[in-house]
């Protein structure tokens, strides 16, 4: 089955940094690689997300880097916010029977120092 | 539109106890899964249903039963319960076999003493 190994699983950054999380995949049939953002005590929600097709996205401060061949993709979060503080998850899956499983990296937690 | 709604929120369970912990959505979505959240391993699959009647063990299922009876409603049985259950549960929901958004309820949080 897929795994996923997320770095660095503890990252601080002082206010208006940048701050970078990579993840590396094995199953290279996953093709959907979302970002989930937990602040304390909630739900996992997803902020950003990449399918295979596409080698880059961005959304404001944030942006998601995929290298389908290397099998790795990374989360970056520009200037950043006291409000980013929170653990980041990445994850993978696939569209076939077989690798629709959701799996998750084991989280960085994120603080951003004021 | 609830979306993924999980009960109770919290609960104490005495070792040897069961229980079962609620989740149901209302978006029509095929796939529903249970992860068990513990501090510095991420959310690890338990098992998970690509619709009513099919469920599937995912990478810590002892200890734990599921059955998928609808679409709407995806319970997960603690047989039981043991201290190393002791963990935050999140059931998740999405479309199947679409690279879409999977969707989260809000948590339980269970000890078990």
């Amino acid at each position: 089955g897929e795994n996923v190994e997320q770095h660095p699983s503890t990252l601080s950054v002082q206010e208006g940094d940048s701050a970078v999380i990579k993840c590396t995949y094995s199953d290279s049939a996953s093709n959907y690689f979302p970002w989930y953002k937990q602040e304390l005590g909630k739900r996992p929600q997803l902020i950003i997300d990449i399918r295979s097709n596409v080698g880059e996205k961005k959304d404001q401060r944030i942006a998601v880097t995929l290298n389908k061949t290397a099998k790795h993709f990374s989360l970056h979060i520009t200037e950043t916010q006291p409000e980013d503080s929170a653990v980041y998850f990445c994850a993978a899956r696939g569209s076939n029977f077989g690798n629709e499983k959701l799996t998750f990296g084991t989280g960085t937690r994120l603080t951003i120092i004021p | 539109n609830a979306g993924v709604t999980q009960t109770p929120k919290f609960q104490v369970l005495k070792t040897g106890q069961s229980m079962t912990l609620q989740c149901a959505q209302d978006m029509n979505h095929e796939y529903m899964s249970w992860y068990r959240q513990d501090p510095g391993m991420g959310l690890r699959l338990i098992h998970y249903s690509v619709g009513a009647g099919i469920t599937d063990q995912g990478e810590v299922p002892n200890g734990y039963n599921v059955s998928r009876s609808t679409t709407e409603d995806f319970p997960l049985r603690l047989l039981s319960a043991a201290p190393s259950q002791t963990s935050v549960y999140f059931c998740a929901s999405s479309v199947l076999l679409r690279t879409t958004e999977a969707f989260f309820g809000q948590g339980t949080r269970l000890t078990v003493v």
